[in-house]
This record gives structure tokens, C-alpha cells and sequence, in this order.
């Protein structure tokens, strides 16, 4: 099993630019989430979705979309990149609802010049 | 509001110097604690939930403690590479959606 997987690790855009992170998971789970991690602000949650077809907010989503439209993909998008999204994005699954944990990948890092 | 807060930020040890890692959080209600680990470049890596006050985990060199306000993460003869950062989360008992709070972490070297 390859867990959580990342597409791209890298990448510099431009102010305006747009962009679709991919994150893939192989592990059969229902919810998912995309976080950004900044220097001295910690992990903070963008969007999720409990299942295939849906999402919602976490508490950064401004200038961010998502979309599941397969259970095993969650994507994100930049329609218009901005400097303030130069950040280190990680996508995590988690296979139910109890307290149980996430399995993150390994990260892209993102810069907007 | 719920809250995660790790303390140091950071810390260095010689190598076979044991210690204590910090995390104190405010949450309606806990449903589990989890630590990870996290190398430069990489994504956290999970290594204990805890889920009620006076619950314990190891995992080699390392010991997780769990009380109604904080965690502990306590570090037995560390070696370099110990050398990582790590995070403290919590789920609260009124999130069905997994949502995790975390704190900032606590970055660890260890010096031979």
C-alpha cells in the first residue's frame, strides 16, 4: 500500500496563476482533509470531506476549492493564486468517524511569487 | 474555544538525556489525544491516541501520559534520531468529522 500520496511535491506560481493539488489514498477511506502548515501557526485544516461526493469548510478555506468526486481522490484548487498561499500543503485520510487517526502524505510546498 | 498548546517550542538534549515533552489543551469534551512525529520535508506520522485521563502508550524510547488537562510525551535515553518535531492533537467528543486541533509543536534535537 502505497497510503497517502501527493501530486505535486513542488511548485512556484505566479500571483493569479491557478493550480489543482492531487491527493490520492489507497487505504479504502471515507474522510479526508487537506490541511496548511506556516511556520510558527501549526497544522491548520483548509477543507474535508466525510465521504465521496462531499465537502466542507475547516477554518482557513478563503481562495481554496475542493472536490470528491471519487472516494479515493480529494483535490485542491487555487483559482487565483496569492502570496499569503506560500505554505507547505498536506492532504490526511482517516477510515471512520470515531477517534481514530489520520494518515497524512507527504506534503507539496507551494510558493507564489 | 478549543485549544492546543505545546510547550517548549523547542528543546535540545544530549544524547541519553531523558525529558518531557508538554501539551496542554482546552476541548468540550475529549475524544482522543494524538501524537505524531514529524521529519524536515515529510508529513506527520502518527505514533499514540490516547483517550481517557490516566491512560499511558510506549513505543520504544518513547511514552505518552494522559491527564484531564494535559499529555505528556515523555523521551527515556533519547538518541539523535529522536531529532524531530512533534505534535500534539485533539479530536473533541462533539466532532463526528475527525476534525483535529493542533498545537504547534515541539521541535527536539538531540545531540550526540
Amino acid at each position: 500500500n502505497a497510503g497517502v500520496t501527493q501530486t505535486p511535491k513542488f511548485r512556484v506560481l505566479k500571483t493569479g496563476q491557478s493550480m489543482t493539488l492531487l491527493c490520492a489514498q489507497d487505504m479504502n477511506h471515507e474522510y479526508m482533509y487537506w490541511y496548511r502548515q506556516d511556520p510558527g501557526m501549526g497544522l491548520r485544516l483548509i477543507h474535508y470531506s466525510v465521504g465521496e461526493g462531499t465537502t466542507a469548510k475547516g477554518e482557513v478555506p478563503d481562495g481554496y476549492n475542493v472536490s470528491r468526486l471519487k472516494k479515493q481522490n480529494f483535490l485542491l484548487g487555487l483559482e487565483s493564486a496569492a502570496p499569503s498561499q506560500t505554505s507547505v500543503y498536506f492532504c490526511a485520510s482517516k477510515g471512520t468517524s470515531g477517534p481514530y487517526e489520520q494518515y497524512f502524505g507527504p506534503g507539496t510546498r507551494l510558493t507564489v511569487t | 474555544e478549543d485549544q492546543v498548546t505545546q510547550s517548549p517550542e523547542a528543546l535540545r538534549l544530549q544524547e541519553g538525556e531523558s525529558s518531557s515533552l508538554n501539551c496542554s489543551y482546552t476541548v468540550s469534551g475529549l475524544r482522543g489525544l494524538f501524537w505524531y512525529r514529524q521529519d524536515p520535508g515529510k508529513g506527520p506520522e502518527f505514533l499514540f491516541t490516547l483517550y481517557s485521563a490516566g491512560e499511558e502508550k510506549e513505543k520504544e524510547r518513547l511514552k505518552a501520559t494522559l491527564t484531564k488537562k494535559e499529555s505528556f510525551l515523555h523521551i527515556t535515553a533519547p538518541k539523535p534520531e529522536d531529532s524531530a518535531t512533534y505534535l500534539c492533537a485533539v479530536q473533541a467528543r462533539s466532532s463526528n468529522t475527525g476534525k483535529l486541533i493542533f498545537g504547534q509543536g515541539t521541535t527536539l534535537q538531540v545531540k550526540p
